[in-house]
């Protein structure tokens, strides 16, 4: 059974204080793992897919690596727009298999 | 991306009633997913809906409480059929568009 943990729960940091999210993961053959991005009362908004071990991808104060067993979700010199959940989703290999299995989420607070 | 949209975006209802969401997205795609996101919880699964054919559920799922139209291919409806209080809970269309899961904005439902 495919299953993605996410730590830590909550984390509170002081604008401009840099900080990683984990995102560990068990799969029967990866097909890509997802980042997403989710504001109160909305549907999660996509940020990244890495499909491999040692690929990384950036996009503003967010970078995200993989291993074969984690990924991690960079956050550098955060503002307090970034607050939001991060949620983490592996997708396994394989004909027909179009299921995400998804974290519960680190919610992310930025404090002025 | 796809840009998808939810009616309604959210509702009250009583229970032993039922409501249909509505999920439109701007461009034509196969596949379509339905989802729960409880309170504190990770995203949830309900069933994939391929166009011309029947929707595929998930464990612990049925298609007599969550009834799926797809008509087209932009276009599904989830029904929550004889709802109970249980059913309370946000619920998301997804869509796979070149190989990656968007998201709609949810419909939070409240059932009394």
């Amino acid at each position: 059974e495919d299953q993605v943990t996410q730590s830590p729960e909550a984390l509170r940091l002081q604008e401009g204080e840099s900080s990683s999210l984990n995102c560990s993961y068990t799969v029967s053959g990866l097909r890509g793992l997802f980042w997403y991005r989710q504001d109160p009362g909305k549907g999660p908004e996509f940020l990244f897919t890495l499909y491999s071990a040692g690929e990384e991808k950036e996009k503003e104060r967010l970078k995200a690596t993989l291993t074969k067993k984690e990924s991690f979700l960079h956050i550098t010199a955060p503002k307090p727009e970034d607050s939001a959940t991060y949620l983490c989703a592996v997708h396994r290999s394989g004909a027909g298999s179009y299921q995400l299995t998804f974290g519960k989420g680190t919610k992310l607070s930025v404090i002025p | 991306s796809a840009v998808i949209s939810q009616k309604p975006s959210r509702d009250i209802c009583q229970r032993g009633t039922s409501l249909t969401i509505q999920c439109q997205v701007d461009s034509q795609v196969t596949m379509m997913f339905w989802y729960r996101q409880q309170p504190g919880q990770s995203l949830t699964l309900i069933a994939t809906a391929n166009q011309g054919s029947e929707a595929t559920y998930e464990s612990g799922f049925v298609i007599d409480k969550f009834p799926i139209s797809r008509p087209n291919l932009t276009f599904s409806t989830l029904t929550v059929s004889n709802m109970s209080p249980e059913d309370s809970s946000i619920y998301l269309c997804s869509v796979d568009y070149t190989d990656t899961q968007y998201f709609g904005p949810g419909t939070r439902l409240t059932v009394l």
